[in-house]
């Protein structure tokens, strides 16, 4: 059973428009949360985190969302570019680092 | 620090045969992961060490699988006999595993082929 999910596979997004990406975990106990972003033929780089006890973290263009009483979690990309075209990767940690299965992200000019 | 470096980049294998994956962590990094990519399973955790230790080995598919560290720096990933459906791409990460410290680096990953 999957303790990370990731139920959109893809997502199709204008250029300069927000890219929503989502997330669900079956785990309470979970300590952070991480999205992780995939070139092809490269491994994941992390690109941000949030601890179980916040509800927003933000960098730059990427806001991470947490919402623990229905144990899921968004990440927003304002305003997309084309370069954020990636397979996208939710992660929790309880000690060990379990991934969802990815959403890919295409940003069209 | 050049990363975490796997080797090789891309295995091919006849079936039956036995293949063995590397992966060297980031110097001073305390936690190992090994990940399968799969289309139909994304990344899937194989293994987790912390410490050189294995600390939860319940993603190992079953008794072909196997993987050791022997020093705090190394790691391989050994699958004996190895059969088509081991096909994937093969990701390590490390990490230095401390309150408030959580991302890992990946490497570049090995691309299995069993024919």
């Amino acid at each position: 059973d999957q303790q990370v999910k990731q139920n959109s596979p893809s997502l199709s997004v204008q250029e300069g428009r927000i890219s929503i990406l989502n997330c669900d975990y079956t785990n309470s106990m979970f300590d952070y949360f991480l999205w992780y972003k995939k070139y092809p033929a490269e491994g994941p780089t992390f690109l941000i985190s949030i601890s179980s006890i916040k509800d927003k973290n933000e960098d730059g263009r990427f806001t991470v969302f947490l919402n623990k009483s229905a144990k899921h979690l968004s990440l927003h990309i304002v305003p997309s570019q084309p370069g954020d075209s990636a397979v996208y990767f939710c992660a929790a940690l309880e000690g060990n680092l379990i991934f969802g299965k990815g959403t890919k992200l295409s940003v069209k000019p | 620090d050049a990363g975490v470096i796997q080797s090789p980049r891309h295995e091919v294998t006849e079936m039956g045969q036995e293949v063995t994956l590397r992966c060297k962590l980031i110097s001073g990094h305390n936690s190992l992961f090994w990940y399968r990519q799969t289309m139909m399973r994304g990344l899937e955790l194989l293994i987790y060490f912390n410490n050189n230790v294995p600390i939860d080995d319940s993603g190992m598919p079953e008794d072909r699988f196997s993987a050791k560290m022997p020093n705090a720096s190394f790691s391989t990933l050994k699958i004996q006999p190895s059969e088509p459906r081991d096909s994937a791409v093969y990701f390590c990460a490390s990490s230095l595993m401390t309150r408030g410290n959580t991302e890992a680096f990946f490497g570049q990953g090995t691309r299995l082929t069993v024919v």
